[in-house]
């Protein structure tokens, strides 16, 4: 069992580009859910999904940001127009279903964005 | 308040224990976790306690629970260079779906 991949690991961004960060699941894991850790910070939900459905997207900004969790492939996270504020470690989780959650996530090594 | 609060930092020899601590906001989490991230890395779920439970023991951990005032700790007994970390504490919000999380305990084990 491969665990929670994120990849790339390190993105390099100028700003006003765009971002796509890519997370798999663990097998058999059918919800994700995206946190955000500002450097010496705690880490921030974004979005929670499941298949095709976008469940919670509370703690997404309102512009710019978007994820996805198609049928197939991965999820995906992505950032239009980054700026240098987007500059953070974006980790990704999977869980089997929301009760089984109560277990806790598996997180991924995250994705560590850096804007120039 | 909304947020959950830990000390930001903790420097202990090696061998002492350590003791972090969190007071979490939601009277009604059923679970409360503690998770690990060493540096460069992602978190790693270290233990969790049931709400009805005042106390949990793994191995050299010691989670403690004190439900009246909604402040949890965690206790290293023996602590090893290989515990430096940050920990961070998370209770759940909504359905358990939305974790929320400390900011983090940095950990430091002197030789």
């Amino acid at each position: 069992n491969a665990g929670v991949m994120q990849n790339p690991r390190h993105l390099v961004r100028r700003r006003g580009q765009e971002a796509r960060l890519r997370c798999s699941p663990m097998k058999g894991h059918s919800h994700v859910y995206w946190y955000r850790q500002l450097p010496e910070e705690g880490l921030k939900f974004m979005v929670y999904l499941q298949k095709e459905n976008i469940i919670d997207e509370s703690g997404m900004p309102k512009e710019r940001f978007s994820a996805e969790f198609p049928k197939e492939g991965p999820s995906i996270l992505r950032i239009q127009q980054v700026v240098r504020g987007d500059s953070a470690a974006y980790f990704c989780a999977s869980s089997p279903g929301v009760g089984s959650s109560n277990y806790g996530y598996t997180f991924g090594s995250g994705t560590r964005l850096t804007v120039v | 308040g909304e947020d959950v609060e830990q000390s930001l930092f903790l420097s202990v020899r090696e061998g002492d224990s350590s003791v972090i601590n969190c007071t979490y906001t939601d009277s009604s989490s059923t679970y409360l976790y503690w998770y690990k991230q060493e540096p460069g890395a992602g978190l790693q779920l270290l233990t969790y306690i049931f709400s009805n439970m005042d106390m949990k023991q793994d191995q050299r951990l010691t989670v403690l629970l004190n439900k009246k005032d909604k402040h949890l700790s965690l206790r290293i007994a023996d602590t090893q260079t290989g515990d430096s970390a940050i920990y961070f504490c998370a209770e759940p919000r909504g359905y358990g779906q939305n974790f929320v999380f400390g900011p983090g305990t940095r950990l430091s084990v002197l030789p």
